[in-house]
């Protein structure tokens, strides 16, 4: 089985510029999660999909980024324009069944790097 | 909202010992605690859970323990070795119908010494 896969792997911008990420979770996963994890430190969620409809962005920077995901498979993160305090390692995760504890599993992430 | 806080934040163990992490959370609502394993340029990988109905779990050399009432959960690892070497974070969430939110842990890096 495929697992959660993330590009670009690495991304390097100049402050001010755009930049997007792409996620295509495990085949069947309607749950879909976005984190960032910060240099030494644990991830924190972003925003999170149950099918097609965000359910928790609460923590989503909603004046620079912005997240989509059309016809409830793969999903898109965006910022825009990028800051330098934005540079961080951005994890997609997906599960299977929403509202229950199953297992949340990682991609590999992207790195993005401000200049 | 969830607090979960985890020590050490560095941990250096001799090969074949045993290793202890320690996570304390802050509400008393969460249920769900599990435990990842991030390698470096990857992503976390869950390698041990507890729900809040068990008192202990285990999984080779992996266990780990569970106190509600001191709002305390720790992870285990007998028997070290150097694939063992990684970050580990710890999480915990209140399991909700449509609601699940890991808080997550600062992490743990543990350096296995052959």
């Amino acid at each position: 089985e495929a697992g959660v896969v993330q590009s670009p792997r690495y991304k390097i911008i100049e402050k001010k510029q755009p930049v997007a990420f792409w996620c295509n979770p495990i085949s069947g996963h309607n749950t879909l999660y976005w984190y960032l994890q910060n240099l030494g430190q644990g991830p924190e969620l972003l925003i999170r999909y149950e099918n097609e409809e965000a359910v928790d962005d609460s923590q989503l920077p909603k004046d620079r980024f912005s997240a989509e995901r059309l016809k409830g498979v793969d999903s898109t993160l965006k910022i825009q324009p990028a800051e330098l305090g934005d540079s961080a390692v951005y994890l997609c995760a997906s599960s299977s069944q929403a509202g229950t504890t199953d297992t949340q599993y990682f991609g590999p992430g992207t790195r993005l790097t401000v200049l | 909202g969830e607090n979960v806080e985890q020590h050490p934040s560095t941990l250096s163990v001799q090969e074949g010992d045993s290793a202890v992490i320690k996570c304390t959370y802050s509400d008393s609502a969460s249920n769900y605690f599990p435990w990842y394993k991030q390698e470096l340029g990857k992503g976390p990988q869950l390698i041990i859970d507890i729900r809040s109905n068990v008192g202990e779990k285990k999984d080779q050399r992996i266990a780990v323990t569970l106190n509600k009432t001191a709002k305390h959960f720790s992870l285990h690892i007998t028997e070290t070795q150097p694939e063992d070497s990684a970050v580990y974070f710890c999480a915990a969430t209140r399991a909700l119908w449509g609601a699940q939110k890991l808080v997550f842990g600062q992490g743990t890096r543990l350096t296995i010494n052959p």
